[in-house]
């Protein structure tokens, strides 16, 4: 199936340090939205951009989308231990109707204090 | 808060056995997810429903099955465990009214067959 595709694959920063990860996607989208999961455990939702807004902001993450390049990007600012988890974005295709996310496989994010 | 709890965080089982992994949530969500989760694959969606006794079929369905009886439960089936299908399973709640389908994550089921 159709699959978002994060990038790097794994990413290790200095606490303090600003940390960015990457998504591309096929097709056009309905929204894009990013997630993430602490070491074995489920996955939260951390923000969703919809295909008509170019960037959101959320506390000390900032969300891009570029609906030309089909991609968007995550940055955390100021870094900390406790953002280390892994980090996947989601999308819900334009014409999906009730089909579920679409997710990548991650983007590891170690962060070290 | 939207709870999704899932029986067991970790489980271990033989081959051939059946074996039941129940989810639960609370917040009258109508759409729930089963998804398998492996290193380098990411998640995989096994199963979806989006009604009582509705399912649909996922990427990866085979040698699973689900039930939905209840709009707050679903359960999905390995009818003969294989070693193949040792890994997380996570399941997942959405609103199907509250477009665009953000998901309520359970803590996953580890599941180790030996």
């Amino acid at each position: 199936s159709q699959q978002g595709e994060e990038d790097p694959q794994a990413l290790s920063i200095q606490e303090g340090e600003n940390a960015t990860m990457n998504c591309s996607y096929k097709t056009s989208i309905n929204n894009l939205q990013w997630y993430r999961q602490n070491s074995g455990r489920g996955l939260v939702h951390l923000i969703l951009i919809r295909s008509n807004e170019r960037e959101k902001h959320s506390g000390r993450l900032r969300v891009t989308l570029d609906t030309s390049k089909k991609s968007s990007s995550l940055l955390i600012t100021a870094s900390r231990a406790a953002d280390t988890a892994s980090y996947f974005c989601a999308t819900v295709y334009r014409d999906s109707g009730n089909t579920p996310l679409v997710f990548g496989k991650g983007t590891r994010l170690s962060v070290i204090a | 808060d939207v709870k999704v709890t899932q029986s067991s965080r970790y489980l271990v089982k033989r081959t051939g056995e059946k074996v039941f992994l129940e989810c639960v949530q609370d917040m009258d969500h109508e759409n729930m997810f089963w998804y398998r989760q492996d290193p380098g694959l990411g998640l995989r969606l096994i199963y979806f429903s989006y009604d009582v006794k509705m399912k649909e079929k996922g990427d990866i369905p085979e040698g699973y099955s689900v039930s939905r009886e209840k709009k707050e439960r679903f359960s999905l089936i390995l009818e003969s465990a294989s070693t193949n299908q040792t890994s997380m399973y996570l399941c997942a709640s959405s609103l199907l009214t509250a477009r665009p389908y953000e998901q309520y994550f359970g803590p996953g089921t580890r599941l180790t067959v030996t």
